[in-house]
């Protein structure tokens, strides 16, 4: 049974990087599409990117510009830096293993860390 | 269009049948997946691909496609089953996207 374990800082500063990584047991990253997914306080889910296991990356539109998604593969790890941020993006953040066929959908979830930016 | 269309919120009577629906365009390449958020926790896959169930889900949760829109059924709904409720799709240009939500209430 896989498991996924966000871990980072849960206060940045505005204009800041929030960084996170997503730690995996219990199954390889390899394959999969390993993404980010983040929720502010009382409001719905939105899809930040993903990675594959391979390298290749897809984004959010509205926050390509400032989002980078990273793996160590050796680690089985995967990463999320946001840059500039602003309290609007305060969320809880959540790491999850995606799949993609005839649908695309997440199977498996991190409990989900909560990170404030605030000065 | 990435957008994906819920209503903010829908009720059902204990027992009862409910189909909360989940409309965009990108509904007609893809079927839609389901997500069931209780507060305080991490969503819950329910539902992906042509109506397939991952282990552990109740049967009474199923799912269907028409045109550019996804439905997710709950027949015979119980306490347990309120909570907010998301569909994923994605475009044929890559990015996914979730539905704003709907919260259910089961009376």
């Amino acid at each position: 049974q896989v498991q996924l374990q966000e871990s980072g800082p849960g206060l940045v500063k505005p204009s800041e990087t929030l960084s996170l990584t997503c730690s995996v047991s219990g199954d390889s990253i390899s394959a999969y599409y390993w993404s980010w997914i983040r929720q502010p306080p009382g409001r719905g889910l939105e899809w930040i990117g993903y990675i594959f296991y391979s390298g290749s990356t897809n984004y959010n539109p509205s926050l390509k510009s400032r989002v980078t998604i990273s793996v160590d593969t050796s680690k089985n790890q995967f990463s999320l830096n946001l840059r500039s941020v602003t309290s609007a993006d305060t969320a809880f953040y959540y790491c999850a293993r995606g799949r993609l066929g005839d649908s695309c959908y997440f199977d498996s979830w991190g409990q989900g860390t909560l990170v404030a930016v605030s000065s | 269009s990435s957008e994906l269309t819920q209503d903010p919120a829908v009720s059902v009577a204990l027992g009862q049948t409910v189909r909360i629906t989940c409309q965009g365009d990108s509904l007609r390449g893809y079927y839609a997946s389901w997500y069931q958020q209780k507060p305080g926790q991490a969503p819950l896959l329910v539902i992906y691909s042509e109506n397939n169930r991952p282990s552990g889900i109740p049967d009474r949760f199923s799912s269907s496609t028409l045109g550019n829109t996804g439905s997710l059924t709950i027949t015979g709904a119980q306490a347990e089953d309120e909570a907010d409720y998301y569909c994923v799709s994605r475009d044929r240009s890559g990015p996914w996207v979730f539905g704003g939500g709907t919260s259910l209430t089961v009376l």
